[in-house]
């Protein structure tokens, strides 16, 4: 299994430029999430979704836009980059939302410069 | 809500000396509570969690940690610190919100140093 996926690794934008974030998991897993990992902030949540068709807000929404049309991708656009929004974002998946005790597996990250 | 508060945001110790990383939490129901490591530039992975059943929790590389009610805390130890423990790591708390599904939340993270 290769996990979580994400692409791209890097990528620098100009303010006001749109851009989709990539994110894959084949694990079968229903729960997966956005994060951006900010110095000193932790990871604070953007949109999560619990399975096909079914996304919610995070803690962080503003500025994103998430779709899962399938249960293996969950891509996260930014539809107008902001230099507000230059960060490392973080995908993750888990195997069940409802019990909050379950594994978030975490992907490699995007580290993204909004210029 | 739900939140957690890790104090400072660096450590440095000797290898071979103890590691003690602090983590308190708050949460209007029985939590769950968890430690991620991040090391340098990869994703955060499991290290140990907390589900209501042994309050000592041993994880992977050596670390445990002692869920405390009584002091609202979750802190992580391991006896000697080796220099691949070098990373950051991050606290986290879970609970079940009511008609909506859990939610992870993390501390700000603690970054090791590991003195030769």
């Amino acid at each position: 299994n290769a996990g979580v996926t994400q692409t791209p690794k890097f990528q620098v934008l100009k303010t006001g430029q749109s851009m989709t974030l990539q994110c894959a998991q084949d694990m079968n897993h229903e729960y997966m999430s956005w994060y951006r990992q900010d110095p000193g902030m932790g990871l604070r949540l953007i949109h999560y979704s619990v399975g096909a068709g079914i996304t919610d807000q995070g803690e962080v929404p503003n500025g994103y836009n998430v779709s899962r049309s399938t249960t293996e991708d969950f891509p996260l656009r930014l539809l107008s980059a902001a230099p507000s929004q230059t960060s490392v974002y973080f995908c993750a998946s888990s195997s069940d939302s409802l019990y909050a005790y379950y594994e978030q597996y975490f992907g490699p990250g995007t580290r993204l410069t909004v210029t | 809500a739900q939140s957690v508060t890790q104090l400072g945001s660096h450590v440095s110790v000797s290898e071979g000396a103890l590691v003690l990383l602090r983590c308190n939490y708050s949460s209007s129901v029985p939590p769950y509570l968890f430690w991620y490591v991040q090391y340098p530039n990869q994703g955060l992975q499991l290290l140990l969690k907390y589900t209501s059943a042994a309050t000592l929790v041993k994880g992977i590389n050596g670390f445990e940690a002692e869920f405390k009610k009584s002091e609202t805390s979750f802190h992580l130890t391991k006896p000697s610190a080796h220099m691949s423990d070098a990373a950051e790591y991050f606290c986290a708390v879970s609970e079940r919100t009511a008609g909506a599904n859990s939610k992870l939340t993390f501390g700000k993270g603690i970054t090791l140093s590991v003195r030769p």
